[in-house]
């Protein structure tokens, strides 16, 4: 089976602008889960959709939003970016909802200039 | 509020010697938590994972013991070898908030 995949890799933006991220899971996967990384705050948790909905969600603010297609394909938006959003962001998926070994993908590795 | 506490945050072993990482948590509600180990450059990884409702789990090498009293879990990580040179993070998951708190992490460095 092929593994979680994370579109782009890489990406530069400015202050002000919005992102869109896309991950796939692993094939039969319907849980996908978000994740921040930075050298400062570590791994934060941003928030989880299974089946389409939102299940979980983790301490950040409304800027942060995602969702999931019926495919399980999973998008992680972005608005208004500040510089301190300059990060690793990974997703991870597994077969049901969070409470079970989860796959990361690479992750997009975030600017904000 | 929702915390996950790690200790050491570096730790250096020889190889063959055991490592110990220790976490604690507070929430006492918390049901999950499972143990992270990523490399330097490359995703994190789970080596292992436990439940509330178990108290010690093994696989091979790596084992993992749960304390719910004192909310503290810990990695033990026998006959260590370079290979297992890597960040290693705790993480909880606080039914409360519904929110999946990750320790600081640890960096673990094997030394031949």
């Amino acid at each position: 089976k092929a593994g979680v995949t994370q579109t782009p890799r890489y990406l530069i933006k400015t202050r002000g602008q919005q992102v869109t991220l896309s991950c796939s899971p692993i094939s039969g996967h319907r849980s996908v889960s978000w994740y921040q990384q930075t050298p400062g705050q570590g791994l934060q948790f941003l928030f989880e959709y299974f089946s389409e909905t939102q299940r979980n969600k983790g301490n950040f603010p409304g800027r942060f939003s995602g969702r999931q297609f019926s495919n399980s394909r999973s998008e992680m938006n972005v608005s208004t970016l500040e510089l301190g959003d300059s990060a690793l962001y990974l997703c991870a998926s597994s077969l049901t909802q969070t409470l079970n070994e989860q796959f990361f993908g690479p992750g997009t590795r975030l600017t904000v200039l | 509020g929702e915390n996950v506490e790690q200790h050491p945050s570096t730790l250096s072993v020889q190889e063959g010697d055991s490592a110990v990482i220790k976490c604690t948590y507070s929430d006492s509600a918390s049901n999950y938590f499972p143990w992270y180990k990523q490399e330097l450059g490359k995703r994190p990884q789970l080596i292992i994972d436990i439940r509330s409702n178990v108290g010690e789990k093994k696989d091979q090498r790596i084992a993992v013991t749960l304390n719910k009293t004192a909310k503290h879990f810990s990695l033990h990580i026998t006959e260590t070898q370079p290979e297992d040179s890597a960040v290693y993070f705790c993480a909880a998951f606080f039914n409360y908030g519904q929110n999946f708190v990750f320790g600081p992490g640890t960096r673990l460095s094997v030394l031949p």
